[in-house]
């Protein structure tokens, strides 16, 4: 089947990194995503990585992909209270019409 | 604003009603998506309309759930004969097709008591 895999939750100190492991299935996906949901709101895009890319840097944001492995990875800098909420990676396979298949979410929680 | 637009964002109805779920999106915007996000849960994928083609269906949990789209633009999701385990956030994305990257709106809120 395809399944995404995420780790459910991860717990940081404020001011430390954070960094948030995905393992997708399909080494055809053109496109992997990382979503941001806080609490009682929508999916918000953080960031994206087109799979001809090793890595990918935004400000506090850093994106490794390593195809070989089908591991995503997303390191957030710096972390800070607004930075808690759910994380979702997400595969676009091309077999799939563009729809995504979106992983279980990591929880992250930051402690002041 | 410029982004995805879901009507209303929040709705309490009662099991057995009917209710219609909007959304708006992106300008330009050919590919629309809806996904259900049920609480605790992963995002579990309902329907794909791409431009003209016949949407794929495949994800809507029964036939108690149709969307449609008129226009190429507006999608409306309509659950019959609500049941409680429909409560969920139904999520609603598009993008400039398929391939592309997706943007999601806030979420229809939807609560069956």
């Amino acid at each position: 089947g395809e399944d995404v895999e995420q780790s459910l939750f991860l717990s940081v100190r404020e001011g430390d990194s954070s960094v948030i492991n995905c393992t997708y299935t399909d080494s055809s996906s053109t496109y992997l995503y990382w979503y941001k949901q806080e609490p009682g709101a929508g999916l918000q895009l953080l960031t994206y990585i087109f799979s001809n890319m090793d890595m990918k840097q935004d400000q506090r944001l850093t994106v490794l992909l390593n195809k070989k492995d089908k591991h995503l990875s997303l390191r957030i800098a710096d972390t800070q209270t607004g930075d808690s909420a759910i994380y979702f990676c997400a595969e676009s396979p091309p077999s799939n019409t563009g729809k995504l298949i979106f992983g279980q979410g990591t929880t992250l929680q930051v402690k002041p | 604003g410029a982004g995805v637009s879901q009507s209303p964002s929040n709705k309490v109805t009662e099991k057995g009603k009917d209710v219609e779920l909007r959304c708006d999106p992106i300008s330009g915007h050919t590919a629309l998506y809806w996904y259900r996000q049920s609480l605790g849960q992963g995002l579990e994928f309902l329907i794909y309309f791409q431009g003209n083609s016949a949407p794929d269906k495949s994800g809507l949990p029964s036939d108690r759930f149709s969307a449609e789209r008129t226009g190429g633009s507006v999608s409306t999701l309509t659950i019959q004969r609500t049941q409680q385990e429909d409560s969920a956030v139904y999520l609603c994305a598009s993008s400039k097709g398929s391939g592309n990257t997706i943007y999601f709106g806030e979420g229809s809120w939807l609560t069956v008591v």
